[in-house]
């Protein structure tokens, strides 16, 4: 699977919009991106995941660059329970697993 | 509610002291996966489950067993822990993806093990 590059922290205020930056330079045209996150030693959640075109559900939207080597989730309202750490992941469709690098810790201020 | 579950949660024990983690999932998922998650590494995954009676290995199988018997259940034996194994471990379940499809993996609450 194709690596990605996130940004280790970043802080949002609480009620703006927390846009999470993705680098996936290498990733190739079968391989969608893939957005979870966890709270505090809590499972992984799915927020979204798309191929080329940009995504929405009630959680989040998520952003591809029409290159496809970076993406944006974006929360647009964020709230204290969004603090987490969000993880970027390139994967082909199939059973491969899930490749989970170090995340962007995002903390929401108050 | 639709959930994958775990147990124990917690657990301290002895090198060398067979032990089991049992997953359990209620949403007929036929693929389903253990992860273990230490600081610095990220997520791993162990074993993987593509249906009743097939598993595969991970990334890092070495020290784990698993087992498919029923669709629901994905337990996870330790048959001989060593310190190197005490870490936050997380069961995975999902619908199969194929060509051209990716279903959302759902995981469990997490079993922190600890191995003195």
């Amino acid at each position: 699977d194709a690596k990605t590059t996130q940004p280790p922290s970043m802080d949002c205020a609480e009620g703006r919009a927390a846009n999470l930056p993705c680098n996936h330079s290498t990733i190739s045209g079968n391989e969608y991106v893939y957005w979870y996150r966890q709270i505090h030693s809590q499972g992984p959640q799915y927020i979204i995941h798309g191929l080329k075109n940009n995504e929405t559900n009630e959680m989040a939207s998520l952003i591809i660059t029409e290159d496809r080597k970076s993406s944006t989730l974006i929360l647009p309202h964020a709230t204290l329970r969004d603090t987490a750490v969000y993880y970027c992941i390139v994967r082909v469709s199939g059973n491969t697993p899930l490749v989970f690098g170090k995340g962007t810790r995002l903390s929401v201020i108050a | 509610e639709a959930q994958v579950t775990q147990n124990p949660r917690y657990l301290i024990t002895v090198t060398g002291k067979k032990l089991t983690v049992t997953c359990s999932q209620n949403m007929n998922h036929e693929y389903m996966s253990w992860y273990r998650q230490d600081p610095g590494l990220g997520l791993r995954q162990i074993y993987y489950s593509m249906n009743v009676e097939v598993t595969d290995k991970g990334d890092v199988p070495e020290g784990y067993k698993v087992s498919r018997k029923e669709k629901r259940n994905f337990p996870l034996i330790l048959e001989s822990p060593s310190p190197n194994q005490t870490s936050l471990y997380f069961c995975a379940s999902s619908f199969p993806s194929g060509a051209g499809n990716l279903y959302e993996q759902y995981f469990g609450p997490g079993t922190r093990l600890t191995v003195t």
